[in-house]
């Protein structure tokens, strides 16, 4: 079976901090793996996936993520957080076959503070 | 611009009531899906559908109906079979349903029951 696990349902950071979302996944399979974001009362905006390829993968506002598979881990960082950056953080692991479903970790709330 | 629409943003449920929640897109994507989101947990899939005229269960899918009449709408249809529909409902489309292609969300409806 395939899972997502998001280590912390709530992180706080001081403005200008690192931030750290961590993510492990359990798959059978090579993963594909996501990134979303969640403003309250708003859809999930995508910040970076990993396919194949480079394992340091780039996204927008300067958040990054690193996929470890002997770790089985996709953790996202920021390396100065910013106010705007409050949100949920949504973690997910794309299935094999089939078709395109994605399997969601159950949110990182990040909250900054001055 | 190309986006995702859903209507209504809230809408109220009466005991016994089915109710419709709409979803629109100009992506000119042949995917849709429909995942409900409750606090505290990530989203689970209700339905999705990979072409017009097809769709599939996802994993919740009791109490709930869809139609895929034409490619740009993909409308949920919760049903009073549905006992506790009180959650908020995220529409996404993808361009193709192969794994790892990205899904694009909607701003989403919360359902509330009266």
């Amino acid at each position: 079976a395939q899972s997502v696990t998001q280590l912390g349902s709530h992180v706080s950071v001081s403005e200008g901090a690192l931030v750290l979302l961590r993510c492990n996944y359990s798959s059978s399979v090579p993963p594909y793996l996501f990134w979303y974001v969640q403003y309250p009362n708003q859809g999930l905006q995508l910040l970076l996936k990993y396919t194949t390829g480079a394992t340091l993968v780039k996204g927008i506002n300067g958040f990054e993520a690193e996929f470890k598979k002997s770790e089985t881990s996709f953790h996202l960082t920021k390396p100065s957080a910013h106010m705007s950056d409050a949100a949920e953080y949504f973690c997910a692991v794309s299935l094999s076959g089939g078709y395109n479903k994605l399997i969601f970790g159950a949110g990182t709330r990040l909250a900054v503070h001055p | 611009d190309g986006g995702i629409t859903q209507s209504p943003k809230y809408l109220f449920r009466k005991e016994g009531q089915n109710v419709t929640l709409s979803c629109e897109q100009n992506l000119n994507h042949d995917a849709m899906y429909w995942y409900r989101q409750d606090p505290g947990q990530g989203l689970r899939l209700i339905y999705y559908s990979q072409i017009v005229n097809d769709f599939q269960k996802g994993d919740i899918a009791e109490g709930y109906s869809v139609s895929r009449e034409k490619k740009e709408s993909f409308p949920l249809t919760v049903t009073s079979a549905q006992k506790n529909p009180t959650a908020f409902y995220l529409c996404a489309s993808s361009r193709g349903d192969a794994r790892g292609e990205t899904q694009y969300f909607g701003p989403g409806t919360r359902l509330l029951v009266l």
